[in-house]
């Protein structure tokens, strides 16, 4: 298996919601990502995951709460989201050090 | 601050050969890599480059100079299914982080 999968592969959802995204690799690999990303624009990094332990936040709002259950799968928790929190979310996973990553075809969220 | 500046566009002619540039200016380097994204698609794994020198694969070629803090991805033989955003990326640190450039529109004429 040398894929990244990530459902649902849309979601509108409204503001007062509760939804989760989900991602799952069994290619072994140590890391998993969370990225936004908005059109005509590059993926923001949002979280990282290595060794199923959380390395990097990057300042995200706590609306977005990341869970790493084992170390194929990797969930994205949604809360009270916002307008512009709409995008496509992309979840990628890297055997090394960050500078291979494979991406997930990502889930675009639509808040409404 | 970190920067990596890409051009916006570039169009080449079906068959020819393109070059798509990224300098850089960052707090550390680790290595570039390059992405291919198309419309309404995720980023694909095209490239990494932590030494200086080519690496070729298929059509696709990348270079790194580390003194000139400059990188290209060369694609050759350009198909139409060539159109998409590239996208250079460089590893700053010893952790697991990337940072993504703003991305080349790459427009293929017949």
């Amino acid at each position: 298996d040398t894929e990244v999968t990530q459902t649902p592969k849309h979601l509108v959802m409204g503001m007062t919601n509760k939804k989760s995204l989900k991602c799952e690799q069994h290619m072994g690999h140590r890391a998993m990502y969370w990225y936004k990303q908005k059109a005509k624009k590059p993926p923001e990094l949002m979280f990282v995951y290595s060794y199923e332990k959380l390395s990097i936040n990057e300042s995200v709002p706590s609306r977005f709460s990341p869970e790493c259950p084992n170390s194929s799968l990797l969930n994205l928790h949604l809360h009270a989201l916002q307008p512009e929190d709409s995008a496509l979310y992309l979840c990628a996973s890297s055997p090394r050090q960050g500078h291979e990553q494979y991406f997930g075809p990502g889930t675009r969220l639509t808040v409404t | 601050g970190q920067s990596l500046e890409q051009p916006s566009e570039v169009t080449a002619v079906e068959g020819a050969i393109v070059q798509i540039n990224c300098t850089y200016q960052t707090s550390g380097f680790y290595g570039l890599s390059w992405y291919q994204q198309h419309d309404g698609g995720a980023p694909t794994f095209l490239s990494y480059n932590a030494l200086d020198g080519l690496e070729e694969t298929g059509r696709f070629s990348s270079f790194l100079s580390r003194s000139d803090s400059y990188g290209y991805l060369l694609l050759q033989e350009l198909q139409m299914k060539d159109s998409a955003s590239y996208f250079c990326a460089v590893r700053t640190g010893r952790d697991d982080k990337i940072i993504f450039g703003k991305g080349t529109r790459l427009h293929i004429l017949p």
